[in-house]
């Protein structure tokens, strides 16, 4: 497809599992971002890659959340010892990192139960 | 403080009513700045973005002093489709970076 994809788009979890969630950006986009919007709130940033520099991971509320991006191309966010504040919807974007419009996923619907 | 303020709402207004958001920032290095929709349990899709000049898309119109620190969104004639969360997001560099998302603020248009 032509937008960003993101899997799973729903995940039901136990406390304390680990989850990975997937995000394929637009080919050829080459800024990556990682947002989270608990329900009725805000977006909060968490994690944003450009090219090949360092990511900003200033967002990122605990160790516990780890993002990479392979290749610069598919990133996967990682919640080590999910907690039940962790229950989101984790939107992952992307644009061609030329100041113009980033494009959203759909979201990952993340519940800890 | 917050990197960007807006009035969460609701607006409720009827079909045919204009409606005016604004929405303030903290930086004075910000650069970039833009206009969000997001649909109920659907993803922030972008508007409009916001230029000094003000702008102006069909019934929306949008304007920037950044000497007030200080974005605005008009909607003239609402339509019932235009029921939506409208997010503000600033961003301190020229090719993005970091965007910073207001909490958004809610309309309805009723018939």
């Amino acid at each position: 497809g032509a937008g960003v994809s993101q899997s799973p788009s729903n995940k039901v979890t136990e406390k304390g599992k680990d989850v990975e969630l997937r995000c394929d950006p637009i080919s050829g986009h080459t800024a990556l971002y990682w947002y989270r919007q608990s329900l009725g709130q805000g977006l909060e940033f968490l994690i944003y890659f450009q090219g090949n520099s360092a990511p900003d991971k200033s967002g990122l509320p605990s160790d516990r959340f780890s993002a990479e991006r392979t290749g610069g191309s598919v990133s996967t966010l990682t919640i080590q010892r999910t907690q039940q504040e962790d229950s989101a919807v984790y939107l992952c974007a992307s644009s061609a990192g030329n100041g113009n419009t980033i494009y959203f996923g759909e979201g990952s619907w993340l519940t800890v139960v | 403080r917050k990197e960007v303020e807006q009035d969460p709402g609701p607006f409720n207004v009827p079909e045919g009513a204009t409606v005016a958001f604004n929405c303030t920032y903290s930086n004075s290095a910000s650069q970039s700045f833009f206009w969000y929709r997001q649909d109920c349990r659907k993803e922030p899709k972008l508007l409009m973005s916001v230029y000094s000049s003000g702008n102006e898309d069909g019934r929306f119109t949008a304007q920037l002093n950044r000497a007030s620190q200080y974005i605005s969104l008009l909607i003239r004639d609402s339509k019932l489709s235009d029921s939506a969360t409208y997010l503000c997001v600033v961003s301190r560099g020229s090719t993005l970076g970091r965007l910073y998302f207001g909490r958004g603020t809610q309309l309805t248009v009723w018939p």
